[in-house]
C-alpha cells in the first residue's frame, strides 16, 4: 500500500550510459516532483508536472528528461550519465487546491540511489 | 526565487533536553512552512506544519514558531529521545500549481545518551 513507489532503489552505472526511474503514486494526487539530493544531503527541485502538464523546470541539464503519461505516473530518463548526477533522486507527490490557500503536504517516495562509476 | 537557510547544520543534545532549529526565508508571498525529518537511509517525511496565518501549532513533543514579519520560523523538540536523531529539513512555499517547496540545507540533530 506504498503511497508514492519508485523503482529502482539503487541503479549503478558507468557514465556515458542512459537510464530511468519510474515513479508511481496511488494518492490520487495531481501533482508530481523529482527532487535530488546530493551527498551532502540537500534536497533541490528539478521538475514537477501537474495533470501531465510540465509546470516546474529549474536549471537541470537537458540530458535529463522527465515523462508523465498519467498524474499518477512521472518518469525521469538520463543521458549520457556523468559522475556529478551520482546522488538519491526522490520522487513526490502533492494536492494542489486551486482558490485555497494552501497545497496538501509533498509525499515522498523511498529514493532512488544512482552512482555513476 | 526563495531562499530558505536553516541553523545550526549540526547539533548535539543530551537525552531529556530540548532541541531548536531556526530557519529564515526570503519571499514574503510563502504561506506554508513544513518540517520534515529524514532518518538515514530513508525518505524525509513531514512532521509537522505550519500555515502562514497561524503563528504558532504544537504536537505532543513538537512545536513550530512562525514570525512573518521576520521571516522567521523554527522548530522545537522538547524531552528529546534518541529516536529523535536524524536530519531534520525546513521548507517554505507558496500555493498553486507552479509553487514549489524549497528546502533549507538540513541540521543534523544528534541525541545522546
Amino acid at each position: 500500500d506504498t503511497a508514492v513507489s519508485q523503482t529502482p532503489k539503487y541503479l549503478v552505472t558507468q557514465m556515458g550510459n542512459d537510464k530511468s526511474i519510474k515513479c508511481e503514486q496511488n494518492l490520487g494526487h495531481d501533482t508530481m516532483y523529482w527532487y535530488k539530493q546530493d551527498s551532502k544531503k540537500f534536497l533541490k527541485i528539478m521538475f514537477s508536472y501537474n495533470n501531465k502538464e510540465l509546470i516546474i523546470n529549474e536549471t537541470v541539464p537537458n540530458r535529463f528528461s522527465p515523462k508523465s503519461p498519467d498524474k499518477a505516473h512521472l518518469n525521469l530518463h538520463i543521458n549520457s550519465l556523468e559522475l556529478g548526477d551520482s546522488a538519491v533522486y526522490f520522487c513526490a507527490s502533492s494536492q494542489t487546491r486551486q482558490g485555497s490557500s494552501y497545497n496538501s503536504p509533498l509525499h515522498f517516495g523511498n529514493g532512488t540511489r544512482l552512482t555513476v562509476t | 526565487g526563495e531562499n530558505v537557510e536553516q541553523h545550526p547544520s549540526t547539533l548535539s543534545v543530551q537525552e531529556g533536553d530540548s532541541a531548536v532549529i531556526k530557519c529564515t526565508y526570503s519571499d514574503s508571498a510563502s504561506n506554508y512552512f513544513p518540517w520534515y525529518k529524514q532518518e538515514l537511509g530513508k525518505r524525509p517525511q513531514l512532521i509537522i506544519d505550519i500555515r502562514s496565518n497561524v503563528g504558532e501549532k504544537k504536537d505532543q513533543r513538537i512545536a513550530v514558531t512562525l514570525n512573518k514579519t521576520a521571516k522567521h520560523f523554527s522548530l522545537h523538540i522538547t524531552e528529546t529521545q534518541p529516536e529523535d536523531s536524524a536530519v531534520y529539513f525546513c521548507a517554505a512555499s507558496g500555493t498553486g500549481t507552479a509553487s514549489k517547496l524549497t528546502f533549507g540545507t538540513g541540521t543534523r540533530l544528534q541525541v545522546t545518551l
